[in-house]
């Protein structure tokens, strides 16, 4: 069955600082994914995604992560955080429909990234 | 633009209630879904639609219903509902038959309040 972990609930890293945010998945195949942001009082917004190709993959606003199938994980970095980043980040998996897998997104529980000044 | 609409924004509910969450898409997307959020929760989702006519349950179905009529619409209907159903509603789409190669895109999202 897929599954996503984002082990830490909050991230809290200085201005100017570079920032990660974990996610490790499960999914028979090659897995589909993707990061989403969340602001405050808002939906969704996608991020980055990783299909196939170049393990580091570069998205919106600056964010790029890194896909490591021997670890099976996929995280989220940024090089020098800004506070407008501060948000609530989701880590997504879809696989490919048989093998146990629907071909559903799966959603880990959501990291909140605090940016101080 | 092209997305996912979802109507109304906010709501207030007496116990009992029942109401429809409206989801349209001009997308052409084959699959829809239906998401809450919760605090601590992420995203649980309640019900899905691969295509006109097909709709199935998510991991949270009990109190809600759904129907596709058309590829665009995809309501979910609250039967009575509870002040445990407060929460925040997102609607989301992407293609299906095309390709899983998509992520979804989501509506802004419904916050509902039950009293």
């Amino acid at each position: 069955a897929q599954s996503v972990a984002q082990p830490e609930d909050q991230v809290n890293v200085a201005e100017g600082n570079p920032l990660t945010v974990k996610c490790t998945y499960s999914v028979s195949g090659n897995p589909y994914l993707f990061w989403y942001v969340q602001y405050p009082n808002r939906g969704l917004q996608f991020l980055l995604k990783y299909i196939t190709g170049d393990n580091l993959v570069k998205g919106s606003y600056g964010f790029e992560a890194e896909f490591n199938k021997s670890q099976t994980s996929f995280h989220l970095k940024k090089p020098s955080a800004l506070v407008s980043d501060s948000a609530l980040y989701f880590c997504a998996v879809r696989g490919a429909v048989g093998s146990g897998n629907t071909g559903k997104l799966i959603f880990g529980q959501g990291t909140t990234l605090q940016v101080k000044p | 633009n092209a997305g996912v609409t979802q109507t109304p924004k906010f709501q207030v509910l007496k116990t009992g209630q029942s109401m429809t969450l409206q989801c349209a898409q001009d997308m052409n997307h084959e699959y829809m879904s239906w998401y809450r959020q919760d605090p601590g929760m992420g995203l649980r989702l309640i019900h899905y639609s691969v295509g006109a006519g097909i709709t199935d349950q998510g991991e949270v179905p009990n109190g809600y219903n759904v129907s596709r009529s058309t590829t665009e619409d995809f309501p979910l209907r609250l039967l009575s509902a509870a002040p445990s159903q407060t929460s925040v509603y997102f609607c989301a789409s992407s293609y299906w038959y095309r390709g899983l190669g998509d992520g979804y895109t989501f509506g802004s999202g419904t916050r509902l309040t039950v009293v």
